[in-house]
């Protein structure tokens, strides 16, 4: 079965600098989906990126890159020029494409930002 | 973030109280999912219908009954809880349980059992 660890339980940064939250997983599939969710305080889970395995560039959307390390299985989010509604939980999810096809997903991150 | 409404957004029930969680989508997805998120653990995955058909039930106890009337709704029926199944519970949708859609979220039902 697949796992998803992510190592950091809470991460704070300063308004406009850059954070990278990690990721590592586990698996023994050649070809799977990774992403990175968002979870502000009372708000709904939002994606914020997403990463075909099959695909060596890494994912960038706006302010948010990944670090995809398949060899390694990490999966590491970056946030550039942080902002106060960047404030919330990330989590980590790993897609599998055979099988059930579940969602599994990290224990989450606690990112808070320091104006 | 409309895309996936859930109600009620917050439940207090006792342990012999029968209520019922419901979920709806409005983005022509056609699977469905529940999610339980427990304080300090993961996401689990609870059941997940496609095409209205369920296809995974993730050892989930009887007491959490789900029914899918059509692809725009999915409920789940609440019986004898216990105090230890207070969580707050996801609902999501994609287009097909296929591997390559993503999964959009509701806000969540907050759900306390006393």
């Amino acid at each position: 079965a697949q796992t998803v660890t992510q190592s950091q339980p809470e991460m704070s940064v300063q308004e406009a600098e850059t954070v990278t939250l990690s990721c590592t997983y586990d698996t023994s599939e050649s070809d799977y989906y990774l992403f990175w969710y968002k979870q502000p305080p009372s708000r709904q889970m939002i994606l914020v990126i997403r990463q075909e395995a099959y695909k060596q560039q890494n994912a960038t959307e706006n302010r948010f890159s990944v670090n995809f390390q398949k060899a390694a299985k990490s999966f590491s989010l970056k946030i550039s020029d942080s902002q106060l509604g960047d404030a919330a939980m990330y989590f980590c999810a790993y897609l599998s494409i055979q099988g059930a096809q579940k969602l599994v997903f990290g224990q989450g991150t606690r990112l808070t930002i320091n104006p | 973030e409309t895309g996936v409404t859930q109600t009620p957004r917050h439940l207090v029930m006792g342990m012999t109280n029968k209520k019922s969680l419901k979920c709806e989508q409005h983005l022509g997805h056609n699977a469905m999912y529940w999610y339980k998120q427990s304080a300090k653990k993961p996401l689990e995955l609870m059941f997940v219908y496609n095409f209205k058909e369920q296809t995974e039930n993730n050892s989930v106890p009887s007491r959490f009954s789900p029914e899918c009337p059509n692809s725009s709704h999915l409920f789940l029926h609440l019986h004898t809880l216990q105090p230890e199944d207070s969580a707050l519970y996801l609902c999501a949708s994609s287009q097909e349980q296929g591997g390559r859609d993503t999964q959009y979220f509701g806000p969540g039902t907050r759900l306390t059992v006393l």
